[in-house]
């Protein structure tokens, strides 16, 4: 089944340490996303990148970081510069269908 | 940016029609209006997406005036499984994700 898988589910940090979560998708999609949410409230774009290679900073990129080496990945560094990580991440790919997202399953980032 | 205005929350019985107006004053040509439905701690689901006038799939409809700067979700006879957050997504992935926003949603919650 062609889909999008999130790894971790639920993640745990230590202050100061960075951490990576992953994104693999199997949808042939050209475009990938990494989106935040915090209780009760909407998704915010972190990154995108429309193709391998090449990204863009979203609305809250300060604190995180990607990579584009292949199609299918799209790995979200959230780096110790972040001051209030813990959230729920989204990650998402497209075709070239207008507002036609496929969204992963989540992960659970706490920072304890 | 084409923001959305939705209801924060919404209560329906089961069995009855729900309808959910989203706003969208600054709507561009382009864009196109896609409903996401999201269960806690998943990522959200893609509903139905429209352009102009009615769109009808097996789970909703999408009515959009002529003049595109609201449009609303319809669900026929809600059942509990319906219970979820619902956003209204205006925009075209083709220009950038940056043209496009997730707002809060609206939580509609559906009684026995």
């Amino acid at each position: 089944d062609g889909g999008i898988t999130q790894s971790p589910k639920y993640l745990f940090r230590k202050e100061g340490q960075n951490v990576t979560l992953s994104c693999e998708q199997n949808l042939n999609h050209d475009a990938m996303y990494w989106y935040r949410q915090d209780p009760g409230q909407g998704l915010r774009l972190i990154y995108y990148s429309q193709i391998v290679n090449d990204f863009q900073k979203g609305d809250i990129a300060e604190g995180y970081s990607v990579s584009r080496e292949k199609k299918e990945s799209f790995p979200l560094t959230v780096t110790s510069a972040q001051k209030n990580p813990t959230a729920f991440y989204l990650c998402a790919s497209s075709t070239s269908s207008p507002g036609g997202y496929t969204f992963g399953s989540g992960t659970r980032l706490t920072v304890v | 940016l084409a923001k959305t205005t939705q209801p924060i929350s919404m209560d329906s019985y089961e069995g009855q029609e729900v309808n959910i107006t989203c706003s969208h004053n600054n709507i561009a040509t382009n864009d196109y209006i896609t409903w996401y439905q999201q269960f806690p701690s998943q990522g959200p689901r893609f509903i139905i997406q429209g352009y102009k006038t009615k769109v009808t799939n097996e789970v909703a409809s999408l009515f959009i005036p002529a003049d595109r700067k609201s449009s609303t979700l319809s669900l026929p006879r809600v059942s509990l499984s319906d219970t979820a957050v619902y956003y209204c997504l205006v925009g075209d992935i083709q220009t950038g994700a940056n043209n496009l926003f997730f707002g809060t949603g609206t939580r509609l919650t559906v009684i026995p």
